[in-house]
C-alpha cells in the first residue's frame, strides 16, 4: 500500500539558508500535519491542512510557511535557518474524520 | 486542553521479562482517540495501535498487549517476552475529535532489551 512519502531524507543546510521539505500524502487522504521533533524530544505539531486550507496551527515559528497544493501534496518552507532548526521533521496525512493519521518517514534536517 | 503524560522517561530490562510502559492523558473531549507509536533509532514513527475513548476493551496483537481504562484516564501497553529488537522510544499519543485530528504525543519512553 502506498505510503506518505517525504523528500527529501535528509538535508543539510548552512545557518540563514533556505530549506524545502515536501509531503506526497496517501492517494485520497484530504489532511496534511506537519510535525518537528528535536533530538530527544516527542514530535511537535506545527501546522495542517485540510483541503489545501490551513486548519490548524502549533509552534511554528514565522520563519516557517507551508501550503498544501491542488494535487493535495504539501511543502514546508523554512528560511533564515537556525541552529536550532536541526531537528527530524515529519509529516503525516489522513483521512478527515478517521483519526487515522500516517506518518512518513521523516526529513532530517541538520543546519550547521 | 490536551495532554499525555509518560512518567517513565527510560526503562532498562533483561531480554524475555515482561515491561508496562504508562500512559495517563487528559482530555475534556468525550470523544478521542488514544495511540502508540514505536520509534526505533532508524527514526520513523511506527504505529502500534489506535483506540477510540467509546472502546474500553484490552487489545492483545502478539507480544503486545494494551490496557484501556477511562476510569483512571489511562493507556498502558505491555510488551511480554521482551527483545532485544523492542528496543526504542515509545510514544504514547491522543487525539480530540474537536481538533482537526491533530495527534498530541507524550514525552515518550526510551526502552533498552538488555541482551
Amino acid at each position: 500500500a502506498a505510503g506518505v512519502i517525504q523528500s527529501p531524507r535528509h538535508l543539510i543546510k548552512e545557518k540563514r539558508e533556505t530549506a524545502t521539505l515536501k509531503c506526497y500524502p496517501i492517494p485520497r487522504h484530504d489532511t496534511v500535519y506537519w510535525y518537528q521533533q528535536g533530538p530527544g524530544q516527542d514530535p511537535q505539531f506545527l501546522i495542517s491542512f485540510y483541503e489545501k486550507m490551513q486548519s490548524d496551527k502549533g509552534s511554528i515559528p514565522d520563519r516557517f510557511s507551508a501550503q498544501q497544493f491542488s494535487d493535495y501534496h504539501s511543502e514546508l518552507n523554512m528560511s533564515s535557518l537556525e541552529l536550532g532548526d536541526s531537528a527530524l521533521y515529519f509529516c503525516a496525512s489522513s483521512l478527515a474524520g478517521y483519526f487515522e493519521a500516517f506518518f512518513g518517514q521523516g526529513t532530517r534536517l541538520t543546519v550547521v | 486542553a490536551q495532554k499525555v503524560t509518560q512518567a517513565q522517561t527510560e526503562i532498562s530490562v533483561v531480554e524475555k521479562e515482561d515491561v508496562t510502559l504508562d500512559c495517563v492523558y487528559e482530555t475534556r473531549d468525550t470523544t478521542y482517540y488514544l495511540f502508540w507509536y514505536k520509534q526505533p533509532p532508524s527514526g520513523e514513527l511506527v504505529f502500534l495501535i489506535r483506540r477510540n475513548s467509546f472502546d474500553e476493551q484490552n487489545e492483545i496483537s502478539g507480544r503486545y498487549s494494551w490496557n484501556f481504562q477511562k476510569s483512571t484516564s489511562s493507556f498502558n501497553f505491555t510488551i511480554t517476552a521482551s527483545q532485544v529488537v523492542d528496543s526504542a522510544v515509545y510514544f504514547c499519543a491522543l487525539s480530540e475529535a474537536d481538533r482537526d485530528d491533530k495527534i498530541i504525543f507524550g514525552k515518550g519512553t526510551r526502552l533498552h532489551i538488555l541482551p
